[in-house]
């Protein structure tokens, strides 16, 4: 099975700050990764596809690169909208995985 | 925009199945555009994947359920359901219902809408 890994699992930033979150996929996934934002007692929403292409409604603050092994989550300029618990997914015709999350807050 | 409800018992015992209903609207499960999914969220933990189904009745499961998950199509009441069975405490969790949004047929968009979720909790 391939096994997701985010890091780090919790983070603290002022509004304004960039934050970069990371993934690491065990195997190469080529770029089948999604990331999500989850705010407490919410569904999770998707933010970004297929590593890089940010959904329409999403803010573009919000940014998603890499391939293979290696991803990140950018938030350009943190708001407090942005605190939310991020989760990365492997979703393709032989696996589906999530990674463990993390938490952004606000300081 | 397709639109989804979970729904099913609250409370369920040790060793029997769960069983939950996920209700379409805006949608059809005969629609080729979808793998219509289900994922958990123990308390306090992260995301798990359960599985999917296909409108042509083909599925997949997460292999660490070791075959205790079935998932199933309804397009008479345009649902899909998920049963599991010989349940344990560790199966307590929120179950959500989502769609993982297909490109001709095949996985592109992630999972792109979600129902709220529903709590089971599995005790005597």
């Amino acid at each position: 099975d391939i096994q997701m890994t985010q890091s780090p699992s919790t983070l603290s930033a002022s509004v304004g700050d960039k934050v970069t979150i990371t993934c690491r996929a065990s195997q190469s996934i080529s770029t089948w990764l999604a990331w999500y934002q989850q705010k407490p007692g919410k569904a999770p929403k998707l933010l970004i596809f297929k590593a890089s292409n940010l959904i329409t409604e999403v803010p573009s603050r919000f940014s998603g690169s890499g391939s293979g092994t290696e991803f990140t989550l950018t938030i350009s300029s943190l708001q407090p909208d942005d605190s939310a618990t991020y989760y990365c997914h492997h979703y393709s015709s032989y696996s589906q995985t999530f990674g463990q999350g993390t938490k952004v807050e606000i300081k | 925009q397709v639109q989804l409800q979970e729904s099913g018992p609250g409370l369920v015992k040790p060793s029997e199945t769960l069983s939950l209903t996920c209700t379409v609207s805006g949608g059809t499960v005969s629609s080729a555009d979808y793998y219509w999914t289900w994922i958990r969220q123990s308390p306090g933990k992260g995301l798990e994947w359960i599985g999917n189904i296909y409108y042509s009745g083909s599925m997949k499961y997460n292999p660490s359920l070791n075959s205790r998950a079935s998932i199933s199509l309804d397009t008479s009441k345009n649902q899909f359901s998920l049963k599991l069975t010989s349940v344990t405490a560790a199966d307590t969790a929120v179950y959500y219902c989502a769609t993982e949004g297909l490109f001709f047929g095949e996985h592109y968009y992630g999972l792109d809408v979600w129902g709220q979720g529903t709590t089971v909790a599995v005790s005597s």
